[in-house]
């Protein structure tokens, strides 16, 4: 079975231009979120959406914005790249049920020069 | 709000030591708890989690952890350490209402193994 798929692996962008990022769930899951790890530190939450909707947002600002397609997938947009938005973009899909777990893609290697 | 702390930024054993990873945390309520590994440019791989029930909970490459409500804590615990276990770990507490999908991770440990 395949996993949670993430396109690009890696991705080179200017400061001030906009991104965005693609993740294909697993089959059966419908709940998909996106994370973000800058480098050494901890993944932290940005969105997550089931049923085409926004069911949570971390503290980011609304450069981030997401959504959810009727097959699952979603894809991340960010506007007005700063150079601190250089990270590790991860994508996790799961049931949206309690007691549940999260299966996280490879992630998307974000480099804004 | 939920916060979680892994006390340790870098930790190193021997191979065939054994090992302790330190995890506290912070939630209103009953919490949903997960060891999740990574190795260099990777993706997260869950190693465990604990839902309810007993405390001791096992996982897989033969990690295991304990949930302690008295101290916060859940910390991760292997016998013997091999050499394919250096990665960074990562301890993360899961929202109530969604378990699993909005998690809020610890700054993650180091593990490196000398051979």
């Amino acid at each position: 079975d395949a996993g949670v798929t993430q396109s690009p692996t890696h991705l080179i962008k200017t400061r001030g231009q906009q991104v965005t990022l693609r993740c294909s769930p697993i089959s059966g899951h419908k709940s998909v979120s996106w994370y973000q790890q800058v480098l050494g530190q901890g993944p932290q939450f940005i969105f997550q959406y089931y049923e085409k909707e926004e069911r949570g947002r971390g503290n980011f600002p609304d450069r981030f914005s997401a959504r959810q397609f009727p097959n699952y997938s979603s894809e991340l947009n960010v506007n007005a790249l700063l150079l601190g938005d250089s990270a590790l973009y991860l994508c996790a899909s799961s049931f949206p049920t309690r007691n549940t777990e999260a299966f996280f893609g490879q992630g998307t290697r974000l480099t804004v020069v | 709000a939920q916060s979680v702390t892994q006390p340790d930024i870098h930790i190193t054993v021997s191979e065939g030591a054994s090992l302790e990873l330190r995890c506290n945390y912070s939630y209103g309520a009953t919490p949903y708890l997960f060891w999740y590994v990574q190795s260099p440019g990777q993706g997260l791989q869950l190693l465990l989690k604990y839902f309810s029930g007993d405390t001791l909970v096992q996982g897989i490459k033969g990690f295991e952890a304990e949930f302690k409500r008295s101290q916060s804590s859940f910390n991760l615990r292997k016998p013997s350490v091999h050499w394919s276990d250096a990665a960074e770990y990562f301890c993360a507490v899961g929202a109530s209402d969604n378990a699993g999908n909005m998690l809020t991770f610890g700054g993650g440990t180091r593990l490196m193994v000398k051979p």
